[in-house]
């Protein structure tokens, strides 16, 4: 199975700054990436899928980028409402794992 | 709007088996895919396998492989997942999840979560 290593496990940054989380499979996965949110006590929700596609609604300052074994989500902007934990999952095929998660905290 | 409403708070003794449902709205129930995703205290999110509403078909992540079982209700849009002998190891919330398109394999749509807790 493929293995899906995010880094870093969590991060602190100020607000406003840009944060970058990486996320790199063990074997190619072309874009068949997706990004979620999960808020303390809430359920995921799916930020952008095809690696770089930002689903409806979800704020410009989020942004994807990558393809095969080397993927990023940046947020431009770090704003309070972005403290949450963050997932990469892969898509194509299954097992469809999720990394192991990095959360974003305000410094 | 779509809505996937699921099943309540369980407690189970180890070697128990439990069995959770997952209710559809607002959408044919058999064009899309039913996922289960698993998130244990503190921990990360962890994909279990799939269900095909139209046919049934089903497909297990390898470490569920043999005490697993999906199947599902078209006549009531509800899904299930049938998880056995059960040790503290299962304690977790388990989602279900519904794929954003068909065949996708990426999660739009998500259940309520329903904790269970393996404790004897």
């Amino acid at each position: 199975d493929i293995q899906m290593t995010q880094s870093p496990s969590s991060l602190s940054a100020s607000v406003g700054d840009r944060v970058t989380i990486t996320c790199r499979p063990s074997q190619g996965i072309n874009n068949y990436l997706a990004w979620y949110q999960q808020k303390p006590g809430k359920v995921p929700k799916l930020l952008i899928y095809a690696a770089s596609t930002l689903h409806s609604g979800v704020p410009s300052r989020f942004s994807g980028s990558g393809s095969g074994t080397d993927f990023t989500l940046t947020i431009s902007s770090l704003q309070p409402e972005d403290v949450a934990t963050y997932y990469c999952q892969k898509y194509n095929g299954v097992p469809h794992t999720f990394g192991q998660g990095t959360k974003v905290e305000i410094k | 709007q779509v809505q996937l409403v699921q099943s309540g708070t369980e407690v189970k003794k180890p070697g128990a088996s439990v069995k959770v449902s997952c209710k559809a709205s607002g959408y044919s129930f058999t064009d899309y895919y039913i996922h289960w995703v698993r998130q244990a205290p503190g921990q990360g999110l962890e994909w279990m396998g799939w269900i095909s509403p139209k046919n049934g078909d089903t497909n297990y992540a390898q470490k569920f492989q043999g005490r697993l079982t999906m199947t599902r209700d078209t006549s009531i849009s509800t899904a299930y997942m049938d998880l056995s002998r059960l040790t503290s190891d299962d304690t977790a919330v388990y989602y279900c999840a519904r794929e954003a398109d068909i065949f996708t394999g990426y999660f739009k749509y998500w259940g309520q979560g329903t904790l269970v807790t393996v404790s004897s």
